[in-house]
């Protein structure tokens, strides 16, 4: 089956910094990749929906200035959250789409801002 | 705005019980798919259904697609303990380019 990955797997950043997040799809390439947080004990949360070579498209709320996403090629896209702030620890997971609909998702990223 | 609605929210039971989980909305969908999310993890996918009316099978576990394409259900025969988890469906409205509406997701527990 598809594989996608995540790294990394949790990270830990002080108040003010900023993080980058990357998520890549080992055995095919992915035309889309969609960015989701998830709050504990919550649903899915879509953020973002990013085309190779184009810029993301974000979904209301979401600033786009704040988590700035890029989709440089067909097997990776990053999620960089900018000035990070306590209120941003979320768990963030990834998910590509090859030339079929199935999503495939990522492991998640657990970011814990300080 | 969350378009799915499953119910219910939380749901605890020993194993070897039988359970049914709902997803409702007032929207159609093309197609709806069933994740299981374990803690700390992304969700696995464990069904895609496509076709108003249509059941599927995975062993211990059946889906069904509403005859509308606006609801669904997965019924778990004889629970086990590894079916526990967050379960998860999504709807797409169409299209290779269309994305995913999550449920608001229904927490698993078997217990023996």
């Amino acid at each position: 089956g598809a594989v996608v990955s995540q790294h990394p797997s949790r990270v830990i950043c002080k108040s003010g910094t900023s993080v980058k997040i990357e998520c890549r799809s080992l055995d095919f390439q992915a035309t889309t990749m969609f960015w989701y947080r998830q709050f504990p004990k919550k649903s899915l949360m879509l953020m973002a929906t990013s085309n190779e070579g184009s810029k993301a498209t974000y979904e209301q709320g979401v600033e786009k200035d704040k988590f700035l996403i890029n989709h440089a090629s067909l097997t990776l896209s990053t999620l960089t959250v900018t000035s990070a702030h306590p209120e941003d620890s979320s768990f963030y997971i990834c998910s590509a789409r090859g030339y079929q609909e199935t999503q495939y998702f990522g492991p998640g990223t657990r970011l814990l801002v300080l | 705005t969350q378009l799915l609605e499953q119910s219910p929210q939380f749901l605890s039971i020993q194993e070897g019980e039988n359970l049914t989980v709902y997803c409702n909305s007032s929207s159609v969908f093309s197609s709806l798919q069933w994740y299981r999310q374990e803690p700390g993890e992304g969700p696995v996918l464990l069904v895609t259904v496509v076709t108003g009316g249509e059941v599927k099978k995975l062993k211990r576990l059946t889906f069904q697609f509403g005859d509308a394409r606006k609801d669904s259900s997965l019924h778990i025969t004889a629970a086990q303990t590894g079916d526990t988890g967050l379960y998860l469906c999504a709807g797409a409205r169409g299209g290779t380019a269309s994305k995913l509406t999550f449920g608001t997701g229904t927490r698993l527990q078997v217990t023996l």
